[in-house]
């Protein structure tokens, strides 16, 4: 099956700092969603980005297809931000999805 | 317009009993998936179903474990007989047809003793 792998596994920012995360996927894919893993375990959409790129207030992503990676980009980040950020693929439509490791990501003020 | 929705949120048993998860998907979705998450670890897919269908149950134990989703009423999955190993948090997500976008409910965290 499709494997996904996300790097780094492991993020410490201060408050303040950029980062980018990224997602390496090993086959083409119809879905693709970034997702964040707050401290209470709750799993909040970020983003769904098969392909291109889309913004939403201090986060972006970007989803090159062809090269077979996603990149998640987190801007000025706070304390809030912390948490495991997961990438997951799904192959054709409506098929369950494949997840990474995760990233943990530690903002520090 | 409500979100995924499951319940209970915590659910303790011990050796032996039963566990029963309930997911009511998003208004107007009709596809439903469970996935595991063991502690410090990513998802893992269980199984994935439509109304009074079961799609794909690949990543589900053959054993202990069932799912439905029947034409009214929320979904359930169902372990029988937990040991501690089951001891994770189940997460349940939802989508339209046709519509890739998945979107998960806040999962319900068992605990074996």
């Amino acid at each position: 099956g499709i494997q996904v792998e996300q790097s780094p596994p492991d993020l410490i920012l201060q408050e303040g700092a950029n980062s980018t995360l990224r997602c390496n996927f090993s086959d083409s894919v119809n879905n693709l969603q970034w997702f964040h893993q707050n401290p209470w375990g709750q799993l909040i959409n970020l983003f769904y980005i098969p392909s291109g790129t889309k913004q939403n207030g201090r986060l972006s992503a970007t989803t090159v297809a062809t090269e077979r990676y996603s990149l998640l980009y987190i801007s000025s980040s706070q304390t809030t931000d912390s948490g495991v950020y997961f990438c997951a693929v799904g192959t054709s439509g409506n098929t369950p999805l494949v997840f990474g490791k995760g990233t943990r990501l530690s903002v520090i003020a | 317009n409500a979100g995924v929705m499951q319940n209970p949120r915590h659910l303790v048993r011990r050796r032996g009993q039963e566990a029963r998860l309930r997911c009511s998907p998003m208004k107007g979705h009709s596809h439903v998936y469970w996935y595991r998450q063991l502690p410090e670890e990513g998802l893992k897919f269980m199984v994935y179903l439509q109304k009074e269908n079961i799609i794909d149950e690949s990543g589900m134990p053959k054993e202990r474990f069932s799912a439905e989703f029947p034409k009214e009423g929320p979904s359930i999955l169902r372990i029988q007989q937990v040991v501690r190993g089951d001891s994770a948090a189940y997460f349940c997500a939802s989508s339209r047809p046709g519509l890739d976008e998945q979107f998960f409910g806040p999962g319900t965290r068992l605990t074996v003793l």
